[in-house]
């Protein structure tokens, strides 16, 4: 079966740094990607790694570990509009290109 | 960038009718189309996997005749929930991904769709 574990809430203060875990168990792993998803709207890419190491891109950088099934999202410069859910999802077989996702994790930046 | 529709937004019926919600791709051709439903709180769950001018592959546990998948051209996939219970009030989103992409397994998602059966 699969598995993903994330913390459920996270709590932030604005301009601080954030790092958001993931650790997975898929049967087939392709890569994995972190999207945002504000409350009532739908995912949003942030970030794609199918080799291990870190992936920046502006505030938001990605890791991969794969012989450990682990990721993190790292958040730099917080701000208020990153309040939302953080979804960690494995890419599982690349002919049907099946996203896993697990309940995600839902920042809450404060000021 | 990629953008995917979903129309309606949001839509109320009534239990027992059916519902038809569309996704398209607006700027690209969508070899692939998946639709997902959330319930609050929830994960995105994968509901079925279609790809242009075949039948639709529906994950475990999902009904292929109440939810009925239609991927006629490449720019354009129905989901049509049928007779509607109150089960059935949730978010559905779809997604779609290209065929020739330099991110090739991004899926691009729509704003999702709000059912609410009375």
């Amino acid at each position: 079966g699969q598995n993903i574990d994330q913390p459920t809430e996270m709590t932030a203060t604005e301009g601080a740094i954030v790092q958001i875990n993931c650790t997975y168990q898929t049967s087939g792993f392709n890569g994995l990607f972190w999207y945002q998803q504000h409350a009532g709207e739908a995912p949003t890419f942030l970030s794609y790694n199918v080799l291990d190491g870190l992936e920046e891109k502006g505030r938001f950088s990605s890791f991969l570990s794969r012989s450990k099934g682990y990721s993190y999202l790292l958040l730099k410069e917080l701000q208020m509009k990153d309040s939302a859910s953080y979804l960690c999802a494995p890419l599982l077989r690349t002919g049907a290109n099946n996203l896993f996702f697990g309940t995600g994790t839902r920042l809450t930046v404060i000021p | 960038g990629a953008v995917v529709s979903q129309h309606p937004s949001r839509v109320i019926c009534k239990s027992g009718t059916s519902v038809k919600i569309e996704c398209r791709s607006l700027d690209f051709q969508a070899t692939t189309m998946f639709w997902y439903r959330q319930f609050p709180k929830q994960s995105l769950m994968l509901m079925a996997t279609s790809n242009e001018g075949s039948k639709a592959t529906y994950e475990q546990g999902v009904e292929k005749d109440k939810f009925l998948i239609n991927h006629a051209s490449l720019t354009l996939s129905t989901l049509t929930v049928t007779s509607a219970h109150p089960e059935d009030s949730s978010f559905y989103i779809c997604s779609a991904r290209g065929a020739a992409k330099s991110l090739s397994y991004e899926q691009y998602f729509g704003p999702g769709t709000r059912l609410t059966v009375t």
